[in-house]
């Protein structure tokens, strides 16, 4: 499977705890991106790298939220001191630069904070 | 910002028939997107669309680029039921893909 892929598929935590997701994009696509979903709702932007450097942040990522991408390939998604509102689906893309960047998508991360 | 209106928000049909839904922008964008998620799933790419003007089909879905450069459809003819499932359109930047709301569509056997 050469998709983009995440871990854990579900996670479960209590509140005030930290978590972490882990991306793998495409192999050969230097951007990646993170987005959260919540029930009934389309996907809404929260950060992207090209290649190691994370280019924009969403306003909707607060400070307990950092996302990292070390070396340019995986990332990282932490959210520190959860709370119920973070409970959501936390989905990776990939793509190339401009212009041949169509995204692809992850199979998502929920996230449930009891 | 940028403001992605998507319509019908859902849609209740018959199996066997077709479906149309679309999306209009308060900007122009040179890429529109469609995408299809089931329930515990990401969303995943039917049908990308770079010139406006642009015809694309995908065995029964059929998609167009808006000649103002603001809108899209989708159509999806002769439905079955597994095509269920939520539709985005998704417009795309330089730096990010931003979504429409979604058009749940459910089929009736």
């Amino acid at each position: 499977d050469t998709g983009v892929s995440q871990d854990p598929r579900h996670k479960i935590t209590k509140r005030g705890q930290n978590v972490t997701f882990r991306c793998d994009p495409i192999s050969e696509h230097n951007r990646l991106y993170w987005y959260r979903q919540t029930l009934g709702q389309g996907p809404e932007f929260l950060t992207y790298f090209q290649n190691e450097a994370q280019l924009e942040k969403s306003r909707l990522l607060s400070d307990r939220f950092s996302a990292e991408r070390p070396k340019g390939s995986f990332s990282t998604l932490e959210i520190q001191r959860t709370e119920q509102g973070d409970s959501a689906m936390y989905l990776c893309a990939s793509s190339l630069s401009p212009p041949g960047n169509t995204i692809y998508f992850g199979e998502g991360s929920w996230l449930t904070v009891v | 910002g940028q403001q992605l209106n998507q319509s019908p928000q859902s849609m209740f049909i018959q199996e066997g028939e077709d479906v149309s839904m679309n999306c209009t922008s308060s900007s122009i964008f040179n890429t529109w997107l469609w995408y299809k998620q089931e329930p515990g799933e990401g969303p995943v790419l039917l049908i990308a669309l770079y010139k406006a003007g642009e015809l694309t089909s995908n065995g029964r879905l059929t998609a167009q680029f808006g000649i103002t450069r603001k809108d899209s459809f989708l159509n999806i003819s002769a439905s079955i039921p597994s095509d269920v499932g939520i539709y985005f359109c998704g417009m795309q930047g330089a730096q990010k893909l931003v979504f429409g709301q979604g058009t749940r569509l459910t089929i009736n056997p």
